[in-house]
């Protein structure tokens, strides 16, 4: 167990809806990150949040946003969905902001599929 | 354009045979290279991290070996085990450091033990 929990762990929905992926990072840990993950594609970075602010991002679509709370949990949230949008969805998080020498640890994922 | 490329695409060997998987890279200068395990429906979990001066680093019966004048590293799993069945993930951080949005993941290689 890494630690990180994601919820829901499956997410059906159709064409056009908005749907929001909760992710609650390690204790202690300050950066959140979103990553997609289609079928036969590698991992695909979407965006970093560090202690509630915007760090990086990535291919993260416009119909697409995130953010970071005060508690540090993250929310993707993805709307205006389309059928490529079917996805695992991967949240993970480290201690520091740095990339160089952070561990990133990953939740279970969610997976969405958009019928 | 920062690239890292894996091959096989695929492997199949046999419980209790020896493989290697190999990534190429094109990041310059980097970090340090990572090697993930992730099984089928988890998120990643990482194996092995080398900076760009370390040539080998070992966990289990993993050891992952760098060459940064050749920009290769491989990944070499002894005495396959049926839990080893998994995609194996290389990840490339930039020497920048900075946002995730540096890491430069590979498609990954999906390992199949066979009994």
């Amino acid at each position: 167990d890494s630690g990180v929990t994601q919820t829901p762990k499956h997410l059906i929905t159709a064409t056009g809806q908005r749907v929001t992926l909760r992710c609650s990072p390690r204790s202690g840990d300050l950066s959140v990150y979103w990553y997609q993950q289609s079928l036969d594609q590698g991992l695909q970075f979407l965006i970093q949040y560090y202690n509630g602010e915007e760090r990086a991002k990535g291919n993260i679509l416009e119909r697409f946003s995130a953010q970071q709370f005060p508690d540090l949990h993250s929310e993707l949230n993805l709307s205006s969905l389309e059928l490529g949008d079917s996805a695992l969805y991967f949240c993970a998080s480290s201690p520091r902001d740095g990339i160089a020498k952070n561990i990133q640890y990953f939740g279970a994922g969610t997976r969405l599929s958009v019928l | 354009k920062n690239q890292v490329e894996q091959s096989p695409q695929s492997l199949i060997i046999l419980e209790g045979k020896n493989c290697t998987l190999q990534c190429n890279y094109t990041v310059s200068p980097f970090s340090n290279l990572r090697w993930y395990k992730q099984d089928t429906g988890r998120g990643p979990v990482s194996l092995t991290i080398m900076t760009f001066s370390e040539n080998t680093k070992s966990n289990g019966r993993y050891t992952a070996t760098l060459d940064a004048d050749t920009k290769q590293s491989s990944l070499h799993i002894t005495a396959s085990q049926l839990s080893d069945s998994a995609s194996y993930i290389c990840v490339v951080t930039p020497f920048s450091g900075g946002g995730a949005d540096g890491l430069t993941f590979g498609k990954g290689t999906h390992l199949i033990i066979q009994p």
